[in-house]
């Protein structure tokens, strides 16, 4: 019955592979978002989707890209992975896009490029 | 623009003793904020929101939440701190006439000591 939940928990890649992180959610939220946290605990917003727009943060690689096969999953797919793709991705989903509802958050994968 | 601050990067307290993480924010029109706390190897989880009322919020585990607006804060408070609050907690603003997209602090690490 878990809410958001993401596969797989660990990775380990060499640079220069292309990877992707699944997320799922079955709270029926129409937004997700992609966070990464760095070695510092520090949470950096990468991309916000709901069914109608797609918002990304300009400060992340091209390399990166969410895709939605539908409302409840928002994947991550990585291309040419670097050793700065090191850190931990979390999934979250919130109800609308309303500014007062709060986020729930998936477990976190932790990637680690070789 | 949105913005936030927690100032301290660790807080210690002694079990039983009050405890208070605090935060800042800045906002072009009114806040809608967020606590979240977040233990070793987990996802973010959501503790208590700030959106219109009363200034003392109530939350999950005993914690409460203070809105200071001529302060521009919302300290994050428990009356009776317990070794398994140790974590570390963020907060998050949204501005109620911006992006729906939150902006978080960098975290406050709370340690309670036996």
């Amino acid at each position: 019955d878990t809410a958001v939940s993401q596969t797989p928990k660990y990775l380990v890649t060499q640079m220069g592979n292309d990877k992707s992180i699944k997320c799922e959610q079955n709270l029926g939220h129409d937004t997700m978002y992609w966070y990464k946290q760095d070695s510092k605990k520090f949470l950096k917003i990468m991309f916000s989707y709901n069914n109608k727009e797609l918002i990304i943060n300009e400060t992340v690689p091209n390399r990166f890209s969410p895709k939605s096969p539908d409302k409840a999953h928002l994947n991550l797919h990585i291309n040419s992975l670097e050793l700065g793709d090191s850190a931990v991705y979390f999934c979250a989903s919130s109800q609308g896009g309303v500014s007062y509802n709060e986020q729930f958050f998936g477990p976190g994968t932790r990637l680690t490029v070789l | 623009a949105q913005s936030v601050a927690q100032p301290e990067d660790q807080v210690n307290v002694a079990e039983g003793n009050p405890l208070t993480v605090k935060c800042t924010y800045s906002v072009s029109g009114n806040p809608y904020l967020f606590w979240y706390v977040q233990y070793p190897n987990r996802g973010l989880q959501f503790l208590l929101k700030y959106i219109t009322g009363d200034n003392l919020v109530k939350g999950s585990y005993g914690f409460e939440a203070e809105f200071n607006k001529s302060q521009t804060s919302f300290h994050l408070k428990k009356p009776s701190a317990l070794v398994s609050d140790s974590a570390l907690y963020f907060c998050a603003v949204r501005d109620r006439l911006g992006s729906y997209i939150p902006t978080f602090g960098r975290g406050t690490s709370l340690i309670v000591h036996p």
